[in-house]
Formats: structure tokens, C-alpha cells, sequence
């Protein structure tokens, strides 16, 4: 049950499209389309943001989506807002009836 | 609409039991799987443990197997998470979550607001 890696933080000014990598091995993310992301603000619970590795919950701007590849799943946010700035984590399930979170990365928009 | 509200958090002792519940209301509780999540503080989360809709199946994270225990009781739209042998390490905000679905390959959907829990001497 390792930890899913994360880049640490990214930054990008309002309006400009980022991405973030969650990169697991063949055993969590590269096996099963369960990969979730979830946004953090300083002192709040998570909320989800993108379920099953691309579905978009109701409610959730369309800015935000998400996609994988191999072993690696990544959360792109598109026209960044300053209510974007948080953390955000991915979670994958790991088999077993088990999950496992990345690391979490720190969105700064400049 | 949905609320989940944990409770039983505090100061405790290393070595010793805590137990934390999880209040859920605004949806059909005993249709949902439900996790505990954790977050040690200025950390990330941290996967604890899983319990489908109707108690049949539990699993948990390595690290805490053997010492904590989760359980619901669906009369009372409540989880619980019984911690014992606590250790420093396990000190941490804890999160309930509700599951998108009813079973344990079911990820988090909606959290609650968390319940802190402090180990120390």
C-alpha cells in the first residue's frame, strides 16, 4: 500500500490550463478505472472533484477533468480561477478491497 | 441533503482506546458503503479502512490492521471506528466518507468535516 506520487505543487496564472500526475504502478491505477481526485482547502474537508477516472460529479465545473494512461493518471484545470488554489489528491483503488491516496499536490495560481 | 457529522475525538495516551462515530443523515445510509480517512496534521490523507452497505465485508490499511475495527449500525445511520493501542503516529484528523455505491471497490464521494484525535503522554 504505497502512496500514489504526486508532484508536491504546480502553479499557473488565472486563465491558463494546468495539469496534475498521479502515478501509481500496474497493481492501483494502471489496473482498475477507479482512479478519484479530490480538492482540499486549507482546513475544509475534501470534496471530489473526478470519479472513475474521467466522470465529473453534478455540480463540479467542467473546467476540471480528468484521464489516464498506463500507470498514470493526471487532473487537468482548464481557464484557472483563484478558487482553484488548493490541494489536491488523487485516490485509486488498489484490489483487495483496499485504496490507496497520492501524496497530494499544492495548486498555487499566480 | 447529505451530512455526515464524526464525533469521539480527543486527547489520549499512547496505548490506549478511542472510539469515533460518524452521524449520517440526508441520504439512505444502509445503501452505501462508508471509508475512514485520515490526515496526520500539515500531511496528506490516508486511506484507514472500508465497510460495505450492510456490514458484511471490512477491509483496512496495513498500518492500522489488528488495532482498529470498523463498524455501522444502519437503525441509527451510524459508523464507528474503535481505536486501540494507539500510537503517536495515529494522531490525525479522521474523516468519514460515503461511497458512490454499496460495496468496497466503491471510492469516497461526500466527507464529513473531520474529528481530531491527539495521541500524547
Amino acid at each position: 500500500q504505497s502512496a500514489l506520487t504526486q508532484p508536491a505543487s504546480v502553479s499557473g496564472s488565472p486563465g491558463q490550463s494546468i495539469t496534475i500526475s498521479c502515478t501509481g504502478t500496474s497493481s492501483d491505477v494502471g489496473s482498475y478505472n477507479l482512479v478519484s481526485w479530490y480538492q482540499q482547502h486549507p482546513g475544509k474537508a475534501p470534496k471530489v472533484m473526478i470519479y472513475e477516472g474521467s466522470k465529473r460529479p453534478s455540480g463540479v465545473s467542467n473546467r476540471f477533468s480528468g484521464s489516464k494512461s498506463g500507470n498514470t493518471a493526471s487532473l487537468t484545470i482548464s481557464g484557472l480561477q483563484a478558487e482553484d488554489e488548493a490541494d489536491y489528491y488523487c485516490c485509486s483503488y488498489a484490489g483487495s478491497s483496499t485504496w490507496v491516496f497520492g501524496g497530494g499536490t499544492k495548486l498555487t495560481v499566480l | 441533503q447529505v451530512q455526515l457529522v464524526e464525533s469521539g475525538g480527543g486527547v489520549v495516551q499512547p496505548g490506549r482506546s478511542l472510539r469515533l462515530s460518524c452521524a449520517a443523515s440526508g441520504f439512505t445510509f444502509s445503501s452505501y458503503a462508508m471509508h475512514w480517512v485520515r490526515q496526520a496534521p500539515g500531511k496528506g490523507l490516508e486511506w484507514v479502512a472500508i465497510m460495505a452497505y450492510d456490514g458484511s465485508d471490512k477491509y483496512y490499511a496495513d498500518s492500522v490492521k489488528g488495532r482498529f475495527t470498523i463498524s455501522r449500525d444502519n437503525s441509527k445511520n451510524t459508523l464507528y471506528l474503535q481505536m486501540n493501542s494507539l500510537r503517536a503516529e495515529d494522531a490525525a484528523v479522521y474523516y468519514c466518507a460515503k461511497a458512490y455505491c454499496s460495496g468496497t471497490s466503491c471510492p469516497p464521494d461526500f466527507w464529513g468535516q473531520g474529528t481530531l484525535v491527539t495521541v500524547s503522554s
